[in-house]
């Protein structure tokens, strides 16, 4: 069965410092991976993806994430952190072609002010 | 998301009572999904739709079923609501399996005392 392993759970960093978030997952075929972010109060909503092409992705609000398939890793970064990016972050991951996409138990993140 | 709404967004509800919870897209999209949120656990796969009337289990799917009689409502069903299902309800969607994101609803507070 597919897992989604976020490293960690509980983040606290002060402005401007730099972000890395790791996402590990456990299935070796094809993979869709994502991140998703809920800030406080509200619904999920899509950092960025990764179905193919250049393993490095970049999605809104200055986040980015690279794919390395031989560590089966998706690592979200931040080259320098804002208040505004409190918040929970979520990994997950989706086996190509199959219907559902498994996330994560999500990396809540505090930014000091 | 515009397109996904939930109803209702709050409940409070006593065990042994039967809870339905009410997931509506405006955006035709063929799939819809239910998860559950709870912390420490992440967003956990509870059922989804993968058209009108056709429907499988997630990984938490005992105590709950749904229903699919139309392309824009997906309904949660909690037969008998027990105090372990006090959650988080979020539902989403998804038009298409290859390289498309799942969009979130706003979610439902259930309290089960």
């Amino acid at each position: 069965a597919q897992s989604v392993s976020q490293h960690n759970h509980h983040v606290i960093l002060s402005e401007a410092a730099s972000l890395e978030l790791g996402c590990n997952y456990s299935y070796g075929g094809t993979v869709n991976l994502f991140w998703y972010v809920q800030y406080p109060g509200q619904h999920l909503q899509l950092l960025l993806k990764y179905f193919s092409g250049d393993p490095l992705v970049k999605g809104i609000k200055g986040f980015e994430a690279e794919f390395i398939k031989s560590k089966f890793s998706f690592n979200l970064r931040k080259p320098s952190v804002q208040w505004s990016d409190t918040a929970e972050y979520f990994c997950a991951v989706n086996k190509e072609g199959d219907d559902k996409i498994i996330f994560g138990k999500g990396t809540r993140l505090h930014i000091l002010p | 998301d515009a397109g996904i709404t939930q109803s209702p967004r709050h409940k409070v509800t006593e065990t042994g009572t039967p809870v339905t919870l009410r997931c509506h897209q405006t955006e035709n999209h063929r799939y819809m999904y239910w998860y559950r949120q709870d912390p420490g656990h992440g967003l956990r796969l509870i059922h989804y739709s993968y058209g009108v009337k056709d429907t499988d289990k997630g990984e938490v799917s005992d105590g709950y079923s749904v229903s699919r009689s139309k392309t824009e409502d997906f309904l949660l069903t909690l037969e008998s609501a027990t105090s372990s299902q006090t959650s988080v309800y979020f539902c989403a969607m998804r038009q298409a399996l290859r390289s498309d994101t799942q969009y979130f609803g706003p979610g439902t507070r259930l309290t089960v005392l």
